[in-house]
């Protein structure tokens, strides 16, 4: 168990819907990380936070967003879906927001739009 | 940014044998590589790091070895296990930069069959 809290596990939802994921990280860990996987795409970063603050931003699009509150947990909003969203999302946290430090991942959220 | 390479993408080997996965990255400037294993429906977990100061690292069965003049770096498992199929990801960071960020290699498939 890494720790790292996802919810929901799995989420069905219709094109053009929103959708919030949400990301609770470990213990002490001050950085949040979002990663998108799909089957033919690896995992992508998406956008990092550090205690409350984004640090980096990767291939996020538009209509994604992201934010993290005091409480450090995250929370990661798609809007307008389509198709082509369908994916799992990884959240993953780290003591710092270095980079170097050892990223530990959740379970994930699988998002299926129809 | 960095681009890191993975091979092979599938591999399957006879419980017992040894097991030895590939990466080769761009940015000769990249200071940290993890590896992490992903199991059916559950998150990446890192399994072991090197840094580049370091050539070789080794954790019971599991070992990892930096070329750095080659900027290659390889997993190599050995006396393989049933419970060890899995994908496995490599990543790389460079130590300063925007896009210091981890980049993922693209995944193996590893199947050992009993």
């Amino acid at each position: 168990d890494s720790g790292v809290t996802q919810t929901p596990k799995h989420l069905i939802t219709a094109t053009g819907q929103r959708v919030t994921l949400r990301c609770s990280p470990r213990s002490g860990d001050l950085s949040v990380y979002w990663y998108q996987q799909s089957l033919d795409q690896g995992l992508q970063f998406l956008i990092q936070y550090y205690n409350g603050e984004e640090r980096a931003k990767g291939n996020i699009l538009e209509r994604f967003s992201a934010q993290q509150f005091p409480d450090l947990h995250s929370e990661l909003n798609l809007s307008s879906l389509e198709l082509g969203d369908s994916a799992l999302y990884f959240c993953a946290s780290s003591e710092t927001g270095t980079g170097s430090s050892p990223l530990h991942f959740g379970n994930g959220t699988r998002l299926t739009v129809t | 940014g960095e681009n890191v390479e993975q091979h092979p993408s599938t591999l399957s080997v006879q419980e017992g044998d040894s097991a030895v996965i590939k990466c080769t990255y761009s940015d000769s400037a990249s200071n940290y590589f993890p590896w992490y294993k992903q199991e059916l429906g559950k998150g990446p977990q890192l399994i072991i790091d090197i840094r580049s100061n370091v050539g070789e690292k080794k954790d019971q069965r599991i070992a990892v070895t930096l070329n750095k003049t080659a900027k290659h770096f390889s997993l190599h498992i050995t006396e393989t296990q049933p419970e060890d199929s899995a994908v496995y990801f490599c990543a790389a960071i460079p130590p300063s930069g925007s896009a210091r960020q981890l980049t993922f290699g693209s995944g193996t498939q590893l199947t050992v069959l009993p």
